[in-house]
């Protein structure tokens, strides 16, 4: 049983550019988070998806952005970089149906971006 | 504003002694708690959870937590700590009304068990 997958694993960019973040559910998991973590810090949530639409949002600017599509899967969109976006980006799922309220979420292994 | 804190950066244990990673949160009513361990270069793994009822909760790997309503604590222990368990240790909560998925976490606790 596959659980959260991330992809790239590590990616750099420089300042200005744009880049996608990519994230396979758990099996069975039909919710999506996106959370940020700086070095040294807890992870900070940017957003969650489910049924396709951006159900929650943290204190995160507009350029980041997201999507979810049908089979669950999601992107993390971020615009116009900045060094401060240097940082593990993590994917974690669960499930609505499950009573997810008081659900763990699962996580995957996160993708390390760095900005030059 | 809701937080959650994590006093100490860093603890120290030798292995076989009992452990204790302290975490406080100020959420309004009744948040979900949640413990997660962080080893190099991976994601988060969940180790248990408090919902209701017992104040002692067990978890995986022999870890438990003990939840303190008064003091707003979710403080993770084990009996026995092991060099495996050197790790880097997050609480985190969920509110309950009007949330759907943000869990807000502490800044982390780097456990160094030594042998």
């Amino acid at each position: 049983d596959a659980g959260v997958t991330q992809s790239p694993t590590h990616l750099i960019k420089t300042r200005g550019q744009q880049v996608t973040l990519r994230c396979s559910p758990k099996s069975g998991h039909d919710t999506v988070s996106w959370y940020q973590q700086a070095l040294g810090q807890g992870p900070q949530f940017i957003f969650q998806y489910y049924e396709e639409e951006e159900r929650q949002r943290g204190n995160f600017p507009d350029r980041f952005s997201g999507h979810q599509f049908p089979n669950y899967s999601s992107e993390l969109n971020v615009n116009a970089l900045l060094l401060g976006d240097s940082a593990l980006y993590l994917c974690a799922s669960s499930n609505i149906q499950e009573g997810q309220y008081n659900q763990p979420q699962h996580f995957g292994d996160g993708t390390r971006l760095s900005i030059l | 504003a809701q937080s959650v804190a994590q006093p100490e950066d860093q603890v120290n244990v030798a292995e076989g002694n009992p452990l204790t990673v302290k975490c406080t949160y100020s959420v309004s009513g009744n948040p979900y708690l949640f413990w997660y361990v962080q080893y190099p270069n991976r994601g988060l793994q969940f180790l248990l959870k408090y919902i209701t009822g017992d104040n002692l909760v067990k978890g995986s790997y022999g870890f438990e937590a003990e939840f303190n309503k008064s003091q707003t604590s979710f403080h993770l222990k084990k009996p026995s700590a092991l060099v495996s368990d050197s790790a880097l240790y997050f609480c985190a909560v969920k509110g309950r009304i009007g949330n759907t998925g943000k869990l807000i976490f502490g800044q982390g606790t780097t456990l160094q068990v030594k042998p």
